[in-house]
């Protein structure tokens, strides 16, 4: 069964400053993809990034660009010139490619993200 | 163009009585979904639908029912409500599978007590 593990529980930023979140999952699949979800105090999931497996080029989004390690098994976060805004939770999740049906998402247990001023 | 809606906001049950979840999503996606969220936890995947009329289960099916008679929507049903149930309920929607960015909804945060 594929897991997705985010080792860092909380993090803080100050504003303007750039941060990294980390991510690591396990699975015996090629075929994946990867993404990183944005849940601010709303509570409102929003997609930030997403990378498929079979794309060695890194994923960019604005301020948020990720780093796939495909043999490490990491897919981390890094957001740039980081804003007030960016305060939330985040959720690194894996969805494998399958034959039929519909696909999964796994959800990693979340980083809290602060910005401070 | 309201995206995926989910009603109610909050509600609060006794053990034992029954409710339904409410979702609709007017971009005619294909694909919905149902997940709960745990305190300090990520989402979980309840039950899915691949078109209208087709649903399955996800990760943690056990005490809930889906039906899927339109395209729009996607209601959850919890009979006899645990306390195990107390958790925050997300609907999403995608077009197609794999890459495509799942919508969410709002959330329900149900309470069983």
């Amino acid at each position: 069964a594929q897991t997705v593990t985010q080792s860092q529980p909380e993090m803080s930023v100050q504003e303007a400053e750039t941060v990294t979140l980390s991510c690591t999952y396990d699975t015996s699949e090629n075929n994946y993809y990867l993404f990183w979800y944005k849940q601010p105090p709303s509570r409102q999931m929003i997609l930030v990034i997403r990378q498929e497996a079979y794309k060695q080029q890194n994923a960019t989004e604005n301020r948020f660009s990720v780093n796939f390690q495909k043999a490490a098994k990491s897919f981390s976060l890094k957001i740039s010139d980081s804003q007030l805004g960016d305060t939330a939770m985040y959720f690194c999740a894996f969805m494998k490619l399958a034959t039929y049906n519909t696909d999964k998402l796994i959800f990693g247990t979340g980083t809290r993200l602060q910005v401070f001023p | 163009n309201a995206g995926v809606t989910q009603t109610p906001k909050f509600r609060i049950l006794k053990i034992g009585q029954s409710m339904t979840l409410q979702c609709a999503q007017d971009m005619n996606h294909n694909y919905m979904y149902w997940y709960r969220q745990d305190p300090g936890m990520g989402l979980k995947l309840i039950y899915y639908s691949v078109g209208a009329g087709i649903t399955d289960k996800g990760e943690v099916p056990n005490g809930y029912n889906v039906s899927r008679s339109t395209t729009e929507d996607f209601p959850l049903r919890l009979e006899l409500a645990a306390p195990s149930q107390t958790s925050v309920y997300f609907c999403a929607s995608s077009l197609m599978t794999g890459a495509y960015e799942q919508y969410f909804g709002p959330g329900t945060r149900l309470t069983v007590t």
